[in-house]
């Protein structure tokens, strides 16, 4: 199983603010990594795959980087809707696993 | 549009069973591997089961194997779960979920129900 960690657990930040997500884990996973954002009370929506694709109707302030255990989830100008948490997800190896979330707040 | 609409969580005790169901539309159901994806109250994301677009193939976290059994009847257009001795720690939101490509499985979801609550306590 392929560990994963997101850091921070807990992000808060002001509309406008351009913000960093960090995922890493704990082998090397080329970029078979996928970004979700859920909102309080809602399913998760697909964001981002292999590390730096766009989902369809993402808007482009959301990005994504990284390769082989370090990854990273930038906002650019956080706007109020963006306000939720935020997971990483490997789909190199069965099972596919999650990062705990980070929340992101406002300050 | 896709829908993915999950019905059949409850209450169940201790060692008791519960099927779950995920009616789907919006697109070509068994052209898609489909998963139940399920979340612990206030906890993370956790992967439960998949099964193949035609059936033939199926996939557990070892967390359920041996107890919770996935099936889909293409004709219905319908993902099952059928979920046995179940546990305090299968306590969750379960999630129908449908995987990115088509006639593959690329393991990464880019649809999600809104998740039937699944409860277990005596």
């Amino acid at each position: 199983v392929i560990w994963m960690t997101q850091s921070p657990s807990l992000l808060s930040a002001s509309t406008g603010d351009s913000v960093n997500i960090s995922c890493r884990l704990s082998q090397g996973i080329s970029t078979y990594l996928a970004w979700y954002q859920q909102k309080p009370g809602k399913a998760p929506d697909l964001l981002i795959y292999g590390a730096s694709t766009l989902q369809n109707g993402v808007p482009s302030r959301f990005s994504g980087s990284g390769s082989g255990t370090d990854f990273t989830l930038t906002i650019s100008s956080l706007q109020s809707e963006d306000f939720a948490t935020y997971y990483c997800q490997q789909y190199y190896s069965f099972p596919p696993t999650f990062g705990q979330g980070t929340r992101v707040e406002t300050k | 549009e896709v829908h993915l609409v999950e019905s059949g969580g409850g209450l169940v005790q201790p060692g008791g069973s519960l099927r779950l169901l995920c009616s789907a539309s919006g697109f070509t159901f068994s052209s898609y591997t489909m998963y139940w994806v399920r979340q612990g109250p206030g906890k993370g994301l956790e992967y439960v089961a998949g099964i193949s677009g035609d059936g033939g193939s199926t996939y557990y976290a070892d967390s359920v194997k041996g107890r919770f059994i996935i099936s889909r009847d293409n004709s219905k257009n319908t993902l099952y779960l059928q979920m046995s001795s179940l546990r305090a720690e299968d306590t969750a939101l379960y999630y129908c979920v449908k995987d990115d490509r088509m006639r593959a499985t690329d393991w990464f979801f880019d649809y999600w129900g809104q998740g039937t609550l699944v409860t277990v306590s005596s």
